[in-house]
């Protein structure tokens, strides 16, 4: 079964600090993944995704992504964190075609001035 | 602006009673969905629909119910049946199907049942 694991419930960086957001799937074959990013209260926004292609993916808001095969991972990363980064970050997996997203427990991100 | 909306956005309810969470889109969607949010537990799929008159029920689809009357309107009832209802609930819509594209969401709709 598909499943997408997110190790860190929430991390802390300085605003001006660069961020990596982990997250490893687990999958037969290559699913297409997606970030999404969700501010209190509100619905989600597609940050970016993977379909095929080339690993590194740019995304809105500065944001990067690099699928890995070998590791089975779809790391977010941005290089300098704005005080207005601060949300919840959702990995995603869907089987190519299908009509199901997993979506990982989240990541919860602080930035300190 | 094109786009879903949900109503209400927070809802209380007294134990056995019935609430219907209303979703409509004006994105021209064929697919939406249903997810229910539990803080730690990300976003888990209740039902989708990819036609209008055909639905599909997700991981967690028991004591809640929905119907597909038309393209734009997905409403979903959660019924007294639901042994756990306080949560965040969020409709969703994508072009054809999640996994050709992004799904796009609603504000979500936060029921509390006292």
């Amino acid at each position: 079964a598909q499943s997408v694991t997110q190790p860190d419930i929430h991390i802390t960086v300085s605003e001006g600090a660069s961020l990596e957001l982990r997250c490893n799937y687990s999958y037969g074959a290559t699913p297409y993944l997606f970030w999404y990013v969700q501010s209190p209260g509100q619905g989600l926004q597609l940050l970016l995704k993977y379909f095929s292609g080339d690993t590194l993916v740019q995304g809105i808001k500065g944001f990067e992504a690099e699928f890995k095969r070998s590791q089975s991972s779809f790391n977010l990363r941005k290089p300098s964190v704005h005080w207005s980064d601060a949300a919840e970050y959702f990995c995603a997996v869907s089987e190519p075609g299908g009509f199901k997203t997993i979506f990982g427990a989240g990541t919860r991100l602080f930035v300190k001035a | 602006d094109g786009g879903i909306t949900q109503s209400p956005k927070y809802l209380f309810r007294k134990e056995g009673q019935n609430v219907t969470l209303s979703c409509e889109q004006n994105l021209n969607h064929d697919a939406m969905y249903w997810y229910r949010q539990d803080p730690g537990q990300g976003l888990r799929l209740i039902y989708y629909s990819q036609i209008v008159n055909d639905f599909q029920k997700g991981d967690i689809a028991e004591g809640y119910s929905v119907s597909r009357e038309k393209k734009e309107s997905f409403p979903l009832t959660v019924t007294s049946a639901q042994k756990n209802p306080t949560a965040f609930y969020l409709c969703a819509s994508s072009m054809a199907g999640a996994g050709t594209g992004e799904l796009f969401f609603g504000e979500g709709s936060r029921l509390t049942v006292l």
